[in-house]
Formats: structure tokens, C-alpha cells, sequence
């Protein structure tokens, strides 16, 4: 079967880094997504790991451990707009459909 | 810069209606998916389609539901007879090529059933 675990919600402060972690159990991996969404509105792209190790992206990062079945979404320098849901989507089978966790409502307190 | 576009934003309807969400992916892209998400629930794959054809879809996507792409331009999903657990916000994204991994979605469509 298919399962994508992630904390539910996460509070964290302006100005600090915050680390949201990614379990998963799917057949058919092409690689890890995490996508950024706020309430109303369309997931947004933040990164794509295919390969196990580090991704950074400006003040976004992620990792992934294909043996584990693990990744993570390192935010750094945090700003009150990073207040939204984090969703962890896999990327699965041949016509690469996404599969996707409950997403992670982070609250950027100042 | 290119992008995804969806109509209506908001489409209201009755129980038992049929509703067309309609959806303009990026020009040079060839994939194309739906998405749906229940209020307060994870986006759901619903139905992915290529060359003219539906190449994936889920348990969701029963009988009451169809997509076409009628135009070259446009890629449509229909709900022949809504219910009251259709009432999600659907989204429609569209890929480049087999190569390309990165799914670019529209901003989507809110449903209600009445």
C-alpha cells in the first residue's frame, strides 16, 4: 500500500530554522516532492529529490533517504509569509501521478 | 510566464446536477492530471491523461466521471451526476514531457453540492 506520514501541525519562530519530517511507504518511487500550500490556494513547487542526500534552495533545503524511506524540509531564516501547510507528495508508477501526505500546518509566530 | 489556468473558481450546483470544470494547461505540455481536496483532507489523485487518452486513474474515479481534452487547448473533467462528498476543491496540472518530473498546477476549482 501507500502511506505518507507528517506531523500535523508545527509552530515555530520568525527568524529561526524549523525542520518538517517526511515517512513514507509506496510502491513505484520516482522521487520525493514537497509542495508549500496556503488555505484556498493551489500547492506551490518547493523541491524534488530523486537522489538520496541534501537539496538547498536558497533559504529552503530538503533530504532524502530512499532506504529509510525518509526526507525532510529544512526552512531556514523564517519569515511570517512561510505560515502555511508543507505537503509531502511522492512521485509514483509511469504516469508519474503524485501521492500525497496530510501536509504540515507550520504557524510562523513573531 | 506560462501557467495553468481553471474556470470557474467557484461552481455551485444540486445534487444530481452534472458540472463541467474546465482547465487550460500550459501550451507545450503533454500530461495532464486532476487533483481533488476534501475540505480539511489530502489532495487525491483522481485521473491522469496522455495522448488523448486516460493512461491512469484511481478508485475515485468511478463511472460518474469523465475527462476530454475536446479542443487541443482546453482538458475538461465532468461529473455526470454530483453528490454531496464531490464537494472538494479540484485542481488540474499539466507536465512537459515523459522526462520532466515537476507538475504545474492551476489554482483550482472550489465545488459545492447542495
Amino acid at each position: 500500500g501507500q502511506n505518507i506520514d507528517q506531523p500535523t501541525e508545527m509552530t515555530a519562530t520568525e527568524g529561526a530554522i524549523v525542520q518538517i519530517n517526511c515517512t513514507y511507504q509506496t510502491s513505484g518511487f520516482n522521487g520525493l516532492f514537497w509542495y508549500q500550500q496556503h488555505a484556498g490556494e493551489a500547492p506551490t513547487f518547493l523541491s524534488y529529490n530523486v537522489l538520496d542526500g541534501l537539496e538547498e534552495k536558497g533559504r529552503f533545503s530538503s533530504f532524502l533517504s530512499r532506504s529509510k524511506g525518509y526526507s525532510y524540509l529544512l526552512l531556514k531564516e523564517l519569515q511570517m509569509k512561510d505560515s502555511a501547510s508543507y505537503l509531502c507528495a511522492i512521485n509514483a508508477g509511469n504516469n508519474r501521478k503524485l501521492i500525497w501526505g496530510l501536509g504540515t500546518s507550520l504557524a510562523v509566530n513573531p | 510566464e506560462p501557467e495553468v489556468t481553471q474556470t470557474p473558481s467557484h461552481q455551485v450546483t444540486q445534487m444530481g446536477q452534472e458540472v463541467i470544470l474546465r482547465c487550460v494547461p500550459i501550451s507545450n505540455h503533454l500530461y495532464f492530471y486532476w487533483y481533488r481536496q476534501i475540505l480539511g483532507q489530502k489532495v487525491e489523485f483522481l485521473v491522469s491523461f496522455y495522448n488523448n487518452e486516460i493512461s491512469e486513474k484511481s478508485e475515485i474515479f468511478d463511472d460518474q466521471f469523465s475527462v476530454e481534452r475536446p479542443d487541443g487547448s482546453n482538458f475538461t473533467l465532468k461529473i455526470r451526476s454530483t453528490k454531496l462528498e464531490d464537494s472538494a476543491m479540484y485542481f488540474c496540472a499539466s507536465r512537459v514531457t515523459s522526462g520532466a518530473y515537476e507538475q504545474f498546477f492551476g489554482p483550482g476549482t472550489r465545488l459545492t453540492v447542495l
